[in-house]
């Protein structure tokens, strides 16, 4: 069984902070994928990163992939509200296997 | 616009009765989709990977005989909770694989599927 621990769990912090979620597994995967997820709807696709060492940036989301392609970060630079949202980490090989999810709180 | 979309959205059933739920690929053709469990507050839990034409592969823990998976075509996937009880009650998401396989085939998501049993 492919798992994808994420941490934090729950975080909440204040608008114009920085923050970091980690998504770690013991797997390898041939890529990562970071969806948001609003209640109520399907996740909608942030990134995905297939390289080992791979960063790529939208807008103040910074997505980093692990060398060894186990293990995942993701920055939110300048937190706004409209970040709040549950954000999954996902590993790709031949299906998608969810992290356990990190919900952000961003305080106005 | 939606490329994957479920029916119904939202369903509420009797306990002991069965529901289906629908997943259709709306312009491309899906050999492959996935349905998902999520309890409120937790994460995306793969139950099955269906595949047309053939049986379904079911997750470790997940009951093939209460969750009914047929993909008869290459844009429809049906799951059927059978004798429904109020801890299936959750929130049911689908995906589809575009193209005929591989890991550069891109998945996209339902809407997902708010089951109430009660």
């Amino acid at each position: 069984t492919q798992l994808l621990e994420q941490s934090p769990q729950f975080l909440s912090i204040q608008e114009g902070e920085n923050l970091t979620v980690y998504c770690n597994s013991s797997s390898v995967f041939s890529s990562l994928q970071w969806y948001r997820q609003e209640p109520g709807e399907g996740p909608v696709l942030l990134v995905t990163v297939v390289t080992g060492g791979e960063v790529k940036k939208l807008k103040r989301l910074t997505f980093q992939f692990g060398d060894a392609r186990k293990d995942s970060s993701l920055h939110i630079t300048a937190a706004q509200p409209g970040d709040t949202g549950l954000y999954l980490c996902a590993g790709r090989n031949e299906k998608l296997t969810f992290g356990t999810g990190t919900r952000l709180t961003i305080i106005p | 616009g939606a490329v994957v979309s479920q029916h119904p959205s939202r369903v509420i059933c009797k306990s002991g009765t069965s529901v289906k739920i629908e997943c259709r690929s709306l312009d491309f053709q899906a050999t492959t989709m996935f349905w998902y469990r999520q309890f409120p507050k937790q994460s995306l839990m793969l139950m099955a990977t269906s595949n047309e034409g053939s049986k379904a592969t079911y997750e470790q823990g997940v009951e093939k005989d209460k969750f009914l998976i047929n993909h008869a075509s290459l844009t429809l996937s049906t799951l059927t909770v059978t004798s429904a009880h109020p801890e299936d009650s959750s929130f049911y998401i689908c995906s589809a694989r575009s193209g005929s396989g591989g890991l550069g085939n891109t998945i996209y998501f339902g809407e997902g599927s708010w089951l109430t049993v009660v």
